[in-house]
């Protein structure tokens, strides 16, 4: 079964930096795009970017850029988000997406079980 | 960036009710427009892609319908199970974009 498989919860303090991830299960896992969803509290999703495992080319919501970093080690199959300087508005729970298709236009077929980080 | 207006915003229905969900694109999206639901305290689960594709294992009482900028979700004979807010997706354009979701309430 196809998995992507996220790092746990994390409380972290206003301009701490932060790293969070997500393994695939996916056989040829460089071989796919891996996107990040934000979901603050009671709200809607965001798209935030989508990066290709193989290669590490990305792709990031104008709105987000600058803000967050995604990379990838498609050695062992991970892809991470990382923040230099929380801040409280990053709050939130943060989803991986993987597109099956293997292009990065593609629908979510496959979301992670979600990492909570609360900034305060 | 595309905007997607989805409505209603909130339904409360009957069990075997049949409910339609609007997803409306600001601009040209072709079939590239995706639903997903969202139960309480879970991730997202997609639901339709590309409009009217169905996926493996999602109960056939879900369906999709449109192309260009009106899209719709069907779901017929409501089951309690169904209670769940419901959002749009477009992959057509970068960024890509969500619509705001529809909260369905099984009375």
């Amino acid at each position: 079964e196809v998995q992507l498989v996220q790092s746990g919860a994390e409380v972290k303090k206003t301009g701490e930096s932060l790293r969070i991830s997500c393994q695939g299960s996916i056989q040829t896992f460089s071989s796919y795009w891996i996107g990040w969803v934000r979901q603050m509290p009671g709200k809607g999703l965001e798209w935030m970017g989508i990066i290709y495992a193989g290669d590490s080319d990305v792709r990031y919501n104008p709105s987000f850029q600058g803000q967050v970093t995604i990379s990838a080690d498609k050695s062992i199959s991970t892809v991470y988000l990382q923040w230099s300087s929380l801040k409280a508005s990053d709050t939130a729970m943060y989803y991986c997406v993987c597109p099956l298709s293997g292009a990065y236009w593609g629908a979510f077929d496959i979301w992670g079980q979600g990492t909570k980080v609360t900034v305060s | 960036e595309i905007v997607l207006t989805q409505s209603p915003d909130f339904q409360s229905v009957t069990p075997k009710e049949t409910i339609t969900i609007t997803c409306r694109a600001s601009q040209d999206v072709g079939y590239s427009l995706h639903w997903y639901q969202q139960k309480a305290d879970q991730s997202p689960k997609l639901l339709i892609k590309h409009a009217s594709q169905s996926i493996v294992g999602v109960p056939s009482r879900f369906s999709g319908d449109g192309s260009g900028t009106d899209f719709t979700l069907t779901i017929n004979s409501l089951e309690a199970e169904d209670a769940a807010t419901y959002y749009c997706h477009q992959s057509e354009n970068l960024p890509f974009t969500f619509g705001g979701g529809t909260k369905v309430e099984i009375k």
